[in-house]
């Protein structure tokens, strides 16, 4: 039972335009939220995260949106750059961290 | 500052070996973690650790055992190795904040 959904397990976007990237969730008990970025061979590291009681947290180029009545976190990348290309995980935070299964991004030069 | 270390890298078992998986962070943090990353699956807790000389089980626990007896070092023991624990397995510690760091992770493969 995955509690944490990233349905897309792709995208592709040109160099340039907006990524967005999707995760929706179930259990109303979390009360915090990250996205996580991870290259080949490597582990994940922690990109932007957002509490519960916002919707919305930026850092750059990076926005993360919370809309709590649908249980949808969205992150937006602008502009997408060919190096944002990466497997991106949405986690989610009750009293363990659930992640999704991870959309893997291309961005095309 | 090496961050999270997991040794090994890869390892190649057979059904019924034993092996230890070790985890080093040298950032000082409290909680340590152990995940397998499968496809289509995500990340998914094994074990964590709070402190010191603290375990507990997360989602999927069975099959493994852990052991944090120094603060910077978190081991996860698979006693008899059996093909489902096939996987990419990630170690992770945090200090307060939610944010986790995560190791390069080790690639096991049991046949």
């Amino acid at each position: 039972d995955q509690q944490v959904k990233q349905n897309s397990p792709s995208l592709s976007v040109q160099e340039g335009r907006i990524s967005i990237l999707n995760c929706d969730y179930t259990n109303s008990m979390f009360d915090y939220f990250l996205w996580y970025k991870k290259y080949p061979a490597e582990g994940p590291t922690f990109l932007i995260s957002i509490s519960s009681i916002k919707d919305k947290n930026e850092d750059g180029r990076f926005t993360v949106f919370l809309n709590k009545s649908a249980k949808h976190l969205s992150l937006h990348i602008v502009p997408s750059q060919p190096g944002d290309s990466a497997v991106y995980f949405c986690a989610a935070r009750d009293n363990d961290m659930r992640f999704g299964a991870g959309t893997r991004l291309t961005v095309k030069p | 500052n090496a961050g999270v270390t997991q040794t090994p890298k890869f390892r190649v078992l057979k059904t019924g070996q034993s092996m230890t998986l070790l985890c080093a962070q040298d950032m000082n943090h409290e909680y340590m973690y152990w995940y397998r990353q499968d496809p289509g699956m995500g990340l998914r807790l094994i074990h964590y650790s709070v402190g010191e000389g603290t375990t507990a089980k997360g989602e999927v626990p069975d099959g493994y055992n852990v052991s944090r007896l120094k603060k910077q070092n978190f081991l996860l023991g698979l006693e008899s190795a059996a093909p489902s624990q096939t996987s990419v397995y990630f170690c992770a510690s945090r200090l307060s904040s939610y944010e986790q760091y995560f190791g390069p992770g080790t690639r096991l493969t049991v046949t």
